[in-house]
């Protein structure tokens, strides 16, 4: 069964650097999400991308955060100077058309100290 | 505005209970689509069930039914028979084909099975 592949599985940095979160789509799907969760708390919505381009984004998703597909098959997130509180799992997902399933990756467990 | 409630936090049970997770949603779309996730202690999001606004019919998959009721917006979820491995945190979410299809989750029931 195809699947969303996301690296690093866990990742430390230190505030205030550069982290790329990176995935792999399934490779003919076309809507591409960030999902972001605090340590016990729900999974939030932070953007979608659809043609090239974010066709949605929360309010989390502020001027820190970007996404890249730069390949057609990387679809990656970079938050350029991280803080404390973006300590979370980082949940990439995709999905073949605007009505159909969703496939998670397994996510990225960032820890920023 | 797209909401979805899981008025349980914690729900703990004994072995071979059944159990029901409440879900009630809110929507003013006509088409949406509803979902169930279960969140084992290994942090995956693991797929249970999506449902379209436009059936209504209940379903069941072994031990896992759903109940779907428009004229309440629930979309409730029973285990019958618990098992210790049924342990997890399990997230009610809704999506609407007017938003762009993102996921907006409720904020999860934690399942406890003891034996």
């Amino acid at each position: 069964e195809p699947e969303v592949t996301q690296t690093p599985s866990h990742q430390v940095t230190q505030m205030g650097q550069e982290v790329i979160l990176r995935c792999v789509p399934i490779s003919n799907h076309l809507y591409f999400y960030w999902y972001r969760q605090i340590l016990g708390q729900k999974v939030e919505f932070l953007v979608s991308f659809y043609n090239n381009e974010i066709s949605e984004k929360s309010e989390i998703f502020d001027d820190q955060f970007s996404v890249e597909r730069p390949d057609g098959s990387n679809f990656t997130l970079k938050i350029r100077s991280t803080k404390l509180e973006d300590s979370a799992m980082y949940f990439c997902a995709s999905r073949g058309d605007r009505v159909g399933g969703y496939t998670f990756g397994s996510g990225t467990r960032l820890t920023v100290v | 505005a797209q909401k979805v409630t899981q008025a349980q936090t914690e729900i703990s049970v004994v072995e071979k209970e059944d159990v029901t997770l409440d879900c009630v949603y809110e929507t003013r779309d006509t088409t949406y689509y509803l979902f169930w996730y279960k969140q084992p202690p290994s942090g995956e999001l693991v797929f249970l069930i999506r449902r379209n606004s436009f059936d209504e019919q209940n379903e069941i998959s072994g031990r896992y039914s759903w109940n779907f009721q428009k004229s309440t917006s629930s979309f409730n979820f029973t285990i019958t028979a618990s098992q210790v491995v049924d342990s997890a945190v399990y997230f009610c979410a809704l999506s609407t084909y007017n938003q762009g299809g993102k996921l907006i989750f409720g904020q999860g029931t934690e399942l406890s099975v003891k034996p």
